[in-house]
């Protein structure tokens, strides 16, 4: 069965601090891994997309890491800040599909705290 | 631009009543979706949209109907409404396959069925 399973399901963590978020997946024929940033209230936002090939891929303050063998990605946030607050969706895409391609993750909640 | 765009933001309707959620979007992209996110779950496909005049059922489509009679335009439809339907509803766009393409989401609309 194609599954998404993202750790922890909820951290909390100091301002300034970092901090690594963990997304395992079991999605066969594998198309391209996506985190989002969703903010309470709001639609979720593209931060990454990573292709097979592709080992790391960063957006700022976030770096998105990819393991295509151990099937395992992970979300490393540097420096957290207040505006960090939200909630990170794991995201993987099926190969060859059209519009029921992509398999969500249930999220980890961060919440950062001065 | 816009983007993607819902209205309305919040709704209560009552068993049995009918409601349309509008989805909009200025990007000029062919694939449109939409999505149901509920507590503790991630989001799940309703329906999507390859096109003008080309929709198509995604994971949890009994209860919603959809068309799509222009580009910019995916408007979901509830017949009869349930309480199992109280959920935030998203609209997302996509110049590409969902597969591959980025997605960009609208804000949602968090309707609560009494």
């Amino acid at each position: 069965k194609n599954q998404v399973e993202q750790s922890p399901q909820s951290l909390i963590i100091l301002e300034g601090k970092n901090c690594t978020l963990q997304c395992n997946y079991t999605v066969s024929p594998f198309s391209n891994l996506r985190w989002y940033k969703q903010d309470t209230g709001r639609g979720p936002v593209s931060l990454t997309i990573m292709t097979f090939s592709e080992n790391t891929k960063s957006n700022g303050r976030y770096t998105a890491t990819l393991d295509a063998d151990t099937k395992q990605s992970s979300l490393h946030i540097t420096a957290s800040q207040l505006s960090d607050s939200a909630s990170y969706i794991c995201v993987v895409s099926l190969a060859n599909q059209a519009g029921t391609a992509l398999i969500f993750g249930k999220g980890t909640t961060l919440s950062v705290s001065s | 631009n816009a983007g993607v765009t819902q209205t309305p933001k919040f709704q209560v309707l009552k068993t049995g009543q009918s409601m349309t959620l509008q989805c909009a979007q200025d990007m000029n992209h062919e694939y449109m979706s939409w999505y149901r996110q509920d507590p503790g779950m991630g989001l799940r496909l309703i329906h999507y949209s390859v096109g003008a005049g080309i929709t198509d059922q995604g994971e949890v489509p009994n209860g919603y109907n959809v068309s799509r009679s222009t580009t910019e335009d995916f408007p979901l439809r509830l017949l009869s409404a349930a309480p199992s339907q109280t959920s935030v509803y998203f609209c997302a766009s996509s110049y590409e396959f969902a597969a591959r393409g980025e997605q960009f989401f609208g804000p949602g609309t968090r309707l609560t069925v009494l």
